[in-house]
C-alpha cells in the first residue's frame, strides 16, 4: 500500500495566476498519476509523471497548461498555470503499488480548487 | 470510445438495507472492473476488482459480478451500515499491465441510523 499526502488540500485562486500542488508519497513508487475531477465528472487522468522523464499527457492536456515535476520516486508536483474558472475542480494525486502489477491504484485525498 | 456509466446519487438507505448500485461500461476488448470508495475526508481507495467474465468481487461484505453479457458490475451489499456512508466509483482499464482506468461519475451513499 501506500499513503499519499496532498498540499494544499483546498484553496481559493484568482483568475490569471498559478497554483502547485504538491503529492508526497511515504514509499517509493514507480508511476505516479495526475487526475482531474471537475464538478458532477468522473475522474479523468491529465499525466503519468516517472521519475527520471518527462511526463506523458492525455489527449486534452498540455505541459504549459499542466506542467509537472518528479524529481525523485516519493514526490512529485502538477502546477495549473494561467487558471480560468473552468479549471475549478479536484486534482488528485495517485500512486501504483510497490510490488509487482496489480492494478491498484492507491489516491491522495484530493486538492480542491475554486477558481474566481 | 470506453465509457463506465453509474446510477446517479445520492442514494439514501436505512442501517441494514439491502444495496445495489448500478454501474454498465462500454468496452471494446475484455476490461479489468473496479469499484473504489472514498470515505469523508480520505482518498479513493480499491474496494473490490474483476478481471475477467463471471469473475465475483468482493470485500467487507460488498460484491460485485463481472457480467459480461449484460456490461455490467453492479455493486452490492446485503446489509448497509453508517459507516457505508460514502462516494462509490466504477471503473474499468482495458489496457493489460497499465494504470489506465476509466472511471465513473460516482455515487454517494448515504446511510440512515
Amino acid at each position: 500500500s501506500a499513503v499519499i499526502s496532498q498540499k494544499p488540500s483546498r484553496d481559493i485562486c484568482q483568475r490569471g495566476t498559478s497554483l502547485t500542488i504538491q503529492c508526497q508519497v511515504d514509499s517509493q513508487v514507480t508511476m505516479m498519476f495526475w487526475y482531474r475531477q471537475q464538478p458532477g465528472q468522473s475522474l479523468t487522468l491529465i499525466a503519468t509523471a516517472n521519475q527520471g522523464s518527462e511526463a506523458t499527457y492525455e489527449s486534452g492536456f498540455v505541459i504549459d497548461k499542466f506542467p509537472i515535476s518528479r524529481p525523485n520516486l516519493t514526490f512529485s508536483t502538477l502546477t495549473v498555470s494561467n487558471m480560468s474558472p473552468e479549471d475549478s475542480s479536484i486534482y488528485l494525486c495517485s500512486v501504483s503499488g510497490t510490488g509487482g502489477y496489480t492494478g491498484e491504484l492507491f489516491f491522495g485525498e484530493g486538492s480542491r480548487l475554486t477558481v474566481l | 470510445g470506453d465509457s463506465v456509466t453509474q446510477m446517479e446519487g445520492p442514494v439514501t438507505l436505512s442501517e441494514e438495507a439491502f444495496l445495489t448500485i448500478n454501474c454498465t461500461y462500454t468496452a471494446t476488448g475484455y476490461p479489468s472492473l473496479f469499484w473504489y470508495v472514498q470515505y469523508p475526508g480520505e482518498g479513493l481507495q480499491l474496494l473490490l476488482k474483476a478481471t475477467k467474465a463471471d469473475d465475483k468481487g468482493s470485500n467487507k461484505g460488498f460484491e460485485a459480478t463481472y457480467r459480461k453479457e449484460t456490461t455490467s458490475f453492479h455493486l452490492e451489499k446485503g446489509s448497509v451500515q453508517v459507516s457505508d456512508s460514502a462516494v462509490y466509483f466504477c471503473a474499468l482499464s482495458d489496457q493489460p499491465g497499465t494504470y489506465k482506468y476509466i472511471f465513473g461519475t460516482g455515487t454517494r451513499l448515504k446511510v440512515l441510523a
